[in-house]
C-alpha cells in the first residue's frame, strides 16, 4: 500500500469548491505530519502552493504569490490531508502532488488531476 | 532560478552526470538546502536527495547505493551522479530549493524547482 493515496482525478465546476485529499496509509498518523500540495501543469515543474500541519502551527506557510483561496486542512477521521480550493478558476485545472516526510525522505502521492468544467 | 543541464541520452549501464545552476541565491546561503527530485509516466515524482552546501547529504534510500550530489561554490552549481542506469532512470529530473529550518539542522520542502531536463537512457 503506497505511503499517500490521492484519487486519479476530480471534477468541479468554475466558481465551485474542490477538496483534493492526500490519504495516509494506515498506521501513519496524519496529525503528525506537515502536508506539502503542488500544483503541476503540463509541460511545466512542479509549483510549490502551501505547507500545512495544523491551524496554530507557525512553520505552516503559503507559497509565495499563491492565492489565499488555496488552503489546507486535515481529516483526522480519514487520516487524510486536504487542499481546498474555493472559487474555482479554469486555470486551476491542473494536477496536484502531495508530499511528506516519511522515514527520513520525502514522498509524494500519486497526483489528482482535476478537471474544471 | 535554478536551471538543469544534462546529456539528454544516455546507454544503459553509463553514468548520468546532471548539472543544476543557481541564479539569483548563493549556493553558500545557510538558508538553503538543495535536492533534485525526478518525475517519470511510471514512477510518478521521486525524491533523490538533498544537500547543505557544507556537504551534508541526504539520499532516499531506494537510490542511495547509485547517486552522488555535490556542489561547486565557486560556480554556484548543483550536481548528480547516478552510477549504472537502465530504463528505469528515464525521467525528466529537477533541482530544487529547500528552505532551511531555522534554529536547528533541518530543512523544509521544496518551495522553488528548475524547469527540468529530460533524460533518456536507452542504447
Amino acid at each position: 500500500q503506497a505511503v499517500l493515496t490521492q484519487p486519479a482525478s476530480l471534477s468541479a465546476s468554475p466558481g465551485a469548491s474542490a477538496s483534493l485529499t492526500c490519504t495516509l496509509r494506515s498506521g501513519i498518523n496524519v496529525d503528525t505530519y506537515r502536508i506539502y500540495w503542488y500544483q503541476q501543469k503540463p509541460g511545466s515543474p512542479p509549483l510549490y502552493l502551501l505547507r500545512y500541519k495544523s491551524d496554530s502551527d507557525s512553520h505552516d506557510q503559503q507559497g509565495s504569490g499563491v492565492p489565499s483561496r488555496f488552503s489546507g486542512s486535515k481529516d483526522a477521521s480519514a487520516n487524510a490531508g486536504i487542499l481546498l480550493i474555493s472559487g474555482l478558476q479554469s486555470e486551476d485545472e491542473a494536477d496536484y502532488y502531495c508530499m511528506i516526510w516519511h522515514i527520513s525522505a520525502w514522498v509524494f502521492g500519486g497526483g489528482t488531476k482535476l478537471t474544471v468544467l | 532560478q535554478l536551471q538543469e543541464s544534462g546529456p539528454g541520452l544516455v546507454k544503459p549501464a553509463e553514468t548520468l552526470f546532471l548539472t543544476c545552476t543557481v541564479s539569483g541565491d548563493s549556493i553558500s546561503s545557510r538558508d538553503y538546502y538543495w535536492g533534485w527530485i525526478r518525475q517519470s509516466p511510471q514512477e510518478g515524482l521521486e525524491w533523490i536527495g538533498t544537500m547543505y552546501y557544507s556537504g551534508t547529504t541526504y539520499y532516499n534510500p531506494s537510490l542511495k547505493s547509485r547517486v552522488t550530489m555535490s556542489v561547486d561554490t565557486s560556480k554556484n552549481q548543483l550536481s548528480l551522479k547516478v552510477n549504472s542506469v537502465s530504463a528505469a532512470d528515464t525521467a525528466v529530473y529537477y533541482c530544487a530549493r529547500h528552505p532551511a529550518i531555522l534554529g536547528v539542522t533541518g530543512f523544509y520542502g521544496m518551495d522553488v524547482w528548475g524547469q527540468g531536463t529530460s533524460v533518456t537512457v536507452s542504447s
